[in-house]
């Protein structure tokens, strides 16, 4: 069947770099998504990878590895409306969303 | 642009009765999706549908139904409600379906069940 993992709550310093993981198995592959959720809002979108590489979108970049069902969401210059959660997602095999539990990230001045 | 919106905002409801979440679009999405978001747990899909006029399940579509009469609208009835139904609902949609498409979310509803 399909799982996520990631972990549930991080916390990073103003300024600094911070690395969010996921762990997903899938029978099939069609892309992993990234989201970002502030606390009492919507997910709104981050990035999408369908290829294995990092893809830099400003401060933040996202990595995907398919031989290893691994990716990383990387987010540089932390500055404190960073602070929220993020989803990671996968496509099931009828090409449904199954989305991970979230990584709360904590920004400390 | 509006986007995507929900209603209500926020609902409590007493356990056995009826009530519908409202979604609306106006983005001309194909696709659109009903969640349910718990502490702890990721987004749950309860309904989805790929185009107007069709509608499947999703993993957790007990004591849920949903209707797509046209592209706009995506209502989800809780036909005789449960305590275990409290949660978030979010609505989303996406230009198409196919899963490698971004999903864009309404604001969520809020519902307690007493």
């Amino acid at each position: 069947g399909q799982n996520i993992d990631q972990p549930t709550e991080m916390t990073a310093t103003e300024g600094a770099i911070v690395q969010i993981n996921c762990t997903y198995q899938t029978s099939g592959f069609n892309g992993l998504f990234w989201y970002q959720q502030h606390a009492g809002e919507a997910p709104t979108f981050l990035s999408y990878n369908v290829l294995d590489g990092l893809e830099e979108k400003g401060r933040f970049s996202s990595f995907l590895s398919r031989s290893k069902g691994y990716s990383y969401l990387l987010l540089k210059e932390l500055q404190m409306k960073d602070s929220a959660s993020y989803l990671c997602a996968v496509p099931d095999s009828n090409y449904q969303l199954i989305w991970g539990a979230g990584t709360k990230l904590i920004i400390k001045p | 642009t509006a986007g995507i919106t929900q209603a209500p905002t926020s609902q409590i409801l007493a356990a056995g009765r009826s009530m519908t979440l409202r979604c609306t679009q106006d983005m001309r999405h194909n696709a659109m999706y009903w969640y349910r978001q718990d502490l702890g747990l990721g987004l749950r899909l309860i309904h989805y549908s790929n185009t107007a006029g069709t509608t499947g399940k999703g993993e957790v579509p007990d004591g849920y139904s949903v209707s797509r009469a046209n592209t706009d609208d995506f209502p989800l009835t809780l036909a005789s409600a449960v305590p275990s139904q409290t949660s978030v609902y979010f609505c989303a949609s996406s230009p198409e379906s196919g899963g490698y498409n971004e999903q864009f979310f309404g604001p969520g509803t809020r519902l307690t069940v007493l």
